[in-house]
This record gives C-alpha cells, structure tokens and sequence, in this order.
C-alpha cells in the first residue's frame, strides 16, 4: 500500500521560510494535500496540488512536487508564531475514491 | 469553520464496551469518511460511505461499523472496545461527485479506553 514519510520536527524564527518534507511511495498518487493540526482541533486543509502540477502557490504557501523522486515541499514565507502546529501531508490514489493516506505529521515550532 | 460537527468531543469507556461516535455532514455531501488519529500519528482511514453504502474501507477488523443518513449525518460504531482503540477520531464529507475532492474535516471526538 501507499506508504507517506515526513520528518517529525521543525524550529524555525519568526520571520524566516519554513519548509516542509514529505515523500510518498505510489506513482499513480493523482491528489497530494497539506492539512494543519492544532492542538485539541481537527484538520485544516491548506493547500493542494494536483499531480500533473510542478508548484502550486498561494499567499505565503508554496507547494513544489517532485514526480520522479515522489517528494513533496511545503514552503511557508515569513513564518509566524500562528504557524506552530503539526503539518501533514497526504496523498490520495486514481480510483481510490477519495480515501486519503497521511503521513506522521512535522510539529513546526516557530520561535521569536 | 468546515461546517461537519461532531458528537460528542470527548468520551471515555472501558474494554469490552461499546461506542457510537456521530458526525454531521455538510448539507449536499454524499460522501463521508471516517479516520482514526492514535496519539503521535497521523490519521488512518477507517472506512468510507457514499449515498449510505459503504465504499472502501481500511484495514480495521470488522467490530468497527458504520450507517450512514439521508439527513447528512452518519455514526462510527465500534464494539468490544481494546486500550488501542484510543484515539481522536475525525470524520470527513465531501460531496461525493467526482473521485477526487476536496474533503472538510469534523474537529474530532477524543476516546479514551480504560
């Protein structure tokens, strides 16, 4: 099955770019999807880029996707203390309905 | 503000017992899918339901159970409760139309197995 890594910790300053990482092991993934946590609360859809996209950009979020190397970027400009939480990436399948597979989560923890 | 709500937001069993956690659907939306989030992971799809039939399902054992309503609202049974079924629980709607969409997420109802 679809297997999603993302590493597990960000410190970054308020102010600087954070970037998140992410990498999934099945091609035929068609929809990737960044969704935020914050403690206590649901998931909140960010952003999404669909596979056939090299970027995608949105105010301070910039999403790169690497087909050939099945990585996927979160950039973050200008990093603020509203930014600390728990980001996930996610990839959904061709045919598969909508089911969504996420990774482990990056905790961003961003410093003054 | 997504607009699915779930009930309630926390609860608290002992093993072997049994659960319903419900979750309301944005209006319009024919899909709904359930995932478990166990502490420190990401979520894991538990199962999916499309105009109240089930449509795909995770690897969960079959004492996890689902029904979904023509009013938009849908239930997550699980029986015989085990210490590992604590977890936060989210669900999900979309509307249903396409195979690929956008999916709006509950806030979650926090479990804890004793």
């Amino acid at each position: 099955g679809e297997d999603v890594e993302q590493s597990l910790f960000l410190s970054v300053r308020e102010g600087d770019s954070s970037v998140i990482n992410c990498t999934y092991t099945d091609s035929s993934s068609t929809y990737l999807y960044w969704y935020k946590q914050e403690p206590g609360a649901g998931l909140q859809l960010l952003t999404y880029i669909f596979s056939n996209m090299d970027m995608k950009q949105d105010q301070r979020l910039t999403v790169l996707l690497n087909k050939k190397d099945k990585h996927l970027s979160l950039r973050i400009a200008d990093t603020q203390t509203g930014d600390s939480a728990i980001y996930f990436c996610a990839v959904s399948l061709t045919g598969g309905g909508n089911k969504l597979t996420f990774g482990t989560g990056t905790q961003l923890k961003v410093e003054l | 503000e997504t607009g699915v709500t779930q009930s309630p937001t926390h609860l608290i069993k002992t093993r072997g017992q049994q659960v319903t956690l419900r979750c309301s659907s944005q209006s319009g939306h024919n899909t709904v899918s359930w995932y478990q989030q166990a502490l420190g992971q990401g979520p894991q799809f538990i199962f999916q339901y499309y105009r109240e039939e089930e449509n795909g399902r995770g690897n969960f054992p079959p004492r996890f159970s689902g029904l979904q309503f023509p009013n938009y609202s849908s239930e997550l049974n699980v029986n015989a409760l085990e210490l590992d079924d604590s977890a936060l629980y989210l669900c999900a709607s979309s509307p249903g139309d396409y195979d690929q969409e956008t999916q709006y997420f509950g806030p979650g109802t926090r479990l804890l197995v004793l």
